[in-house]
């Protein structure tokens, strides 16, 4: 059970937009900086998105990430079949002094 | 480029010990905070221990608090993990990372990873 909650699938045609929720709570989400991980299959993890809505250098503008309260969300328009991967969400736990990460989106891109 | 090399991985015992490095390149190591986080097979990713930038404060998962050590060594610009009593659920791939807010902000963030099986 992760402490940051994220649904386990999300799918949508080639071109089309999807959002990943990540759901946590004042300790972490609601007052710590969330990041968004993309993690094609038998890869690495990439940082697709820092500081809750800043994207590092080469990551398209077709990934967006926002906050509000203890939820954020991860936005990905413009699907590409490139874009199939896991999908996961991480920040700063205040209260238990841990790193804190979903469980993980698969998103498919059908 | 920044990049972030981990070696150490191999198989090893219950019980048995491994130490993990991590070389990095490419950015100002001594500025950033490190981390741990494994991935087991098929499953999501898993954060494991954490050093700030000067090494002063540390932080460990509760799965592996008493049992790994976290060090870091910022003229060799280089993050170690100790890993002792090791059991078959520490069975993983290990990754180094560096924190997602520390500058450059460009990949990598984290490094390939080095495979630990736990096994007899």
């Amino acid at each position: 059970q992760s402490v940051l909650t994220q649904p386990p699938s999300v799918s949508a045609a080639p071109g089309q937009k999807v959002t990943i929720s990540c759901s946590g709570s004042s300790s972490n989400t609601g007052n710590n900086y969330v990041s968004w991980y993309q993690q094609l299959p038998g890869t690495a993890p990439k940082v697709l998105i820092y500081d809750n809505n800043k994207r590092p250098s080469g990551i398209p503008d077709r990934f967006s990430g926002s906050k509000s309260g203890t939820s954020a969300t991860l936005g990905i328009t413009g699907l590409q079949t490139g874009d199939e991967a896991d999908y996961y969400c991480g920040t700063w736990d205040s209260s238990l002094s841990v790193v804190v990460f979903g469980g993980g989106t698969k998103l498919t891109v059908l | 480029e920044v990049q972030l090399v981990e070696s150490g991985g191999g198989l090893v015992k219950p019980g048995g010990s491994l130490r993990l490095s991590c070389a990095a390149s490419g950015f100002r190591f001594s500025n950033c905070i490190m981390n741990w986080v494994r991935q087991a097979p098929g499953r999501g990713l898993e954060w494991v221990s954490s050093i700030t930038s000067s090494g002063s404060f540390i932080y460990f998962a509760d799965s592996v608090k008493g049992r790994f050590t976290i060090s870091r060594d910022n003229a060799k610009d280089s993050l170690y993990l100790q890993m002792n009593s090791l059991r078959g659920e520490d069975t993983a791939v290990y990754y180094c990372a560096r924190d997602s807010s520390c500058s450059p902000h460009e990949n990598d963030y984290w490094g390939q990873g080095t495979l630990v099986t736990v096994s007899s």
